[in-house]
C-alpha cells in the first residue's frame, strides 16, 4: 500500500537550518508530484511547497521568501525540504503528500514531522 | 495569496444536516473545477473525502457530498454521525505562483 514516511523534524534555534526527508514507498514516485504541507500548533494546514514529478519545477508559498528550497531523489523515492534561516513562525507539524495527476488533489499524507524552532 | 474563507465552526444533531462553505475568489474556486475537501482528527493525518469539487474517493461514505457556485465551494455531511466530528479543510488550485491554497477550516461538532 502507499506510505509517506516524513523524518528530519526536531528542535532548532531561530535562523539555523533543517533538513526534512519524505520516504515514499507502495507506488512509483518518480510519476508524481509531491508536497510539502506544515500546520503549527493549533492552527489549520498551510500549504508550502510543490515539486514536479521529475524535478524540474518547483513552487513555494509566498512566505518561503526563498528561504526553502525543495528537492526530490527519484532513485530513491523520496522528497527533501531543506530549511534555512527558521524563525518562530515555521515551528509546525510538516506534512508531506502525494498529489494525483491532473485534479490537483491529495490522495495520500504522510503522519507528519514536528519542527520546533525557539531559543 | 490569502487561505480560502470558512466559517470557523458549525454544528448539529445526529441524523441532521450541516454545510461548510469555502470562498475564494475567481482566481482560485470560482476559475477552476480543482476544489477538495479534507478531514482532519486530532493529531491525525488528513484524509481526502471530496475532490474535483463533487468526487468522492472509494471508501468516503455518501453522506458526504460537494458542490461548487460562483467563488463558494461547498460541503455537506448528511446523517451526522458521532465520528464526523472533526476539522474539514478545502482545498484549491490557484492560477499564478503560488498555485495552491487552503480554506481557513472549520470544526464540526456533533451536539
Amino acid at each position: 500500500q502507499v506510505q509517506l514516511v516524513e523524518s528530519g523534524g526536531g528542535v532548532v534555534q531561530p535562523g539555523r537550518s533543517l533538513r526534512l526527508s519524505c520516504t515514499a514507498s507502495g507506488f512509483t514516485f518518480s510519476t508524481f508530484s509531491m508536497h510539502w504541507v506544515r500546520q503549527a500548533p493549533g492552527k489549520g494546514l498551510e500549504w508550502v511547497s510543490l515539486v514536479s514529478h521529475d524535478g524540474d519545477e518547483k513552487y513555494y508559498a509566498d512566505f518561503v521568501m526563498g528561504r526553502f528550497t525543495v528537492s526530490r531523489d527519484n532513485s530513491n523515492s523520496t522528497m527533501f525540504l531543506q530549511m534555512n534561516s527558521l524563525g518562530p513562525d515555521d515551528t509546525a507539524v510538516y506534512f508531506c503528500a502525494r498529489e494525483s495527476p491532473f485534479l490537483v488533489y491529495h490522495d495520500s499524507w504522510g503522519q507528519g514531522t514536528l519542527v520546533s524552532v525557539y531559543s | 495569496q490569502s487561505a480560502l474563507t470558512q466559517p470557523r465552526s458549525v454544528s448539529g444533531s445526529p441524523g441532521q444536516s450541516v454545510t461548510i462553505s469555502c470562498t475564494g475568489t475567481v482566481r482560485d474556486v470560482g476559475g477552476y473545477n480543482y476544489v477538495s475537501w479534507y478531514q482532519q482528527h486530532p493529531g491525525k493525518a488528513p484524509r481526502l473525502i471530496i475532490y474535483a469539487v463533487n468526487k468522492r474517493p472509494s471508501g468516503v461514505p455518501d453522506r458526504f457530498s460537494g458542490s461548487k457556485s460562483g467563488n463558494t465551494a461547498s460541503l455537506t455531511i448528511s446523517g451526522l454521525q458521532a465520528d464526523d466530528e472533526s476539522d474539514y479543510y478545502c482545498y484549491s488550485y490557484a492560477g499564478g505562483h503560488t498555485l495552491r491554497v487552503f480554506g481557513t477550516g472549520t470544526t464540526v461538532t456533533v451536539l
